[in-house]
Formats: C-alpha cells, structure tokens, sequence
C-alpha cells in the first residue's frame, strides 16, 4: 500500500516563503504530484515531480528526493490568496495504471 | 472548451434512494476518476477507468458503481444510499496532470 504525511497546517504572512513537506511510503513509486485546493473548491494540479531535483513555476517550486521518499512544494511571494490547502499525492505503478494516491493535505493560512 | 462537468452540484438523498452522478470531459482522457473528499481529509480513490469499456476498484468501492458510457462520460451510482456516503464527489480525468470536475455535494439522511 501506500501512506503519505503532510503538515495538517501551516501559517505565514504575506509576502513571505513557505515550504509545505511530504514524506510517502509506496511499493510502486513513479511520481509525485502537488494540487491546490480552496475551500468549497475542487483540486487543481500544481506540479508533478517523476525524477529529483527542483520543478520552478513561477511563484511555486516542487522538489523530489526519491532515495529520501520526500518531496515538498515551495511557495514564495505568497498572496492573501495563496491561503488553500495543498496536497501531495503519489501514482500507483503496482496495477500499471496512473492511480493517485493523496495525501490528507496541509492547509495554509496567509495573514497579512 | 468546458472540462470536466459534473452534475448536480447539491443533492440530498434518504437512506435507501438510490440516484446517478453523471460526468463527462471534453478533454478527450483515456483515464477517468471518481473520489470521495470528506471533511479534512483528502481525496480517496473510488473508482476509475483506463479507457472506454474498462472500469476497475479504487480505495473505497463498496456502495458504489460505475459506467464508462463512451469516452467523455463515466457516471458513479448510489444503489442504496447511506449515511456514511455524505462526502463531496469530484470526477476526474487525466493521467500525470488530473483535471477535476466542480464537484457534488451529497448528504445523506
């Protein structure tokens, strides 16, 4: 099977840098994914990590360590409107498809 | 182009009704996805679809069917609806990059 940790929450100000951290234990590890989601809102797909190092998206950066089993998504120049919750979320390779498996999410709070 | 669609957006059931969740993509995905999100948590697996013709179980199947129509639909029913099945549902296709449907409020009574 697979498990996925997460902070449950994470709080910054405006203006400043967070990093939102995800460990996962998987047989079938082929790729790890971020999505953002607000509240009332549905997923939506932030960044996808299959090799190591560094993934840049403007203002958001994903990071992949797969011999440490880690990854975590970096935010900098965060916005009032940044504040949503953010789950990680690793593909199942064991049937040979691209199931995802999520995390329970970090919800992050921007104050100003 | 709209996405994913899913309809309805709210719905209340009794116990023991039973009702369809449709959704479908202009995206043209192979893969489909449906998931269950309840409060806090994250989304779990209910069942999917690699392609048209083909449905298989996720994490949390019991209680649920599917229906591959054609490639752009793939509909979830509750035969027998339960209280433990109020959650938000949110369709899904896509392979490394998954677009979600708006979702579907549920509740169960």
């Amino acid at each position: 099977g697979q498990s996925l940790e997460q902070p449950s929450e994470v709080t910054a100000v405006e203006g400043a840098i967070v990093q939102i951290n995800c460990t996962y234990q998987t047989s079938g590890f082929y790729g790890l994914s971020w999505y953002q989601q607000h509240d009332g809102g549905a997923p939506t797909f932030l960044s996808y990590n299959a090799l190591d190092g560094l993934e840049e998206t403007g203002r958001f950066s994903s990071f992949l360590s797969r011999s440490d089993s880690y990854g975590y998504l970096l935010l900098q120049e965060l916005q009032m409107k940044d504040s949503a919750s953010y789950f990680c979320a690793v593909r199942d390779q064991n049937t040979g498809f691209q199931k995802l498996v999520f995390g329970t999410g970090t919800r992050l709070l921007v104050s100003p | 182009n709209a996405g994913v669609t899913q309809t309805p957006k709210f719905q209340v059931l009794k116990t023991g009704q039973s009702m369809t969740l449709q959704c479908a993509q202009d995206m043209n995905h192979n893969s489909m996805y449906w998931y269950r999100q309840d409060p806090g948590m994250g989304l779990r697996l209910i069942y999917y679809s690699a392609s048209e013709g083909t449905t298989d179980k996720g994490e949390v199947p019991n209680g649920y069917n599917v229906s591959r129509l054609n490639k752009r639909e793939f509909s979830l029913r509750l035969e027998s609806a339960a209280p433990s099945q109020t959650s938000v549902y949110f369709c899904a296709g896509g392979g490394d990059e998954q677009f979600f449907g708006p979702g579907t409020r549920l509740t169960v009574l």
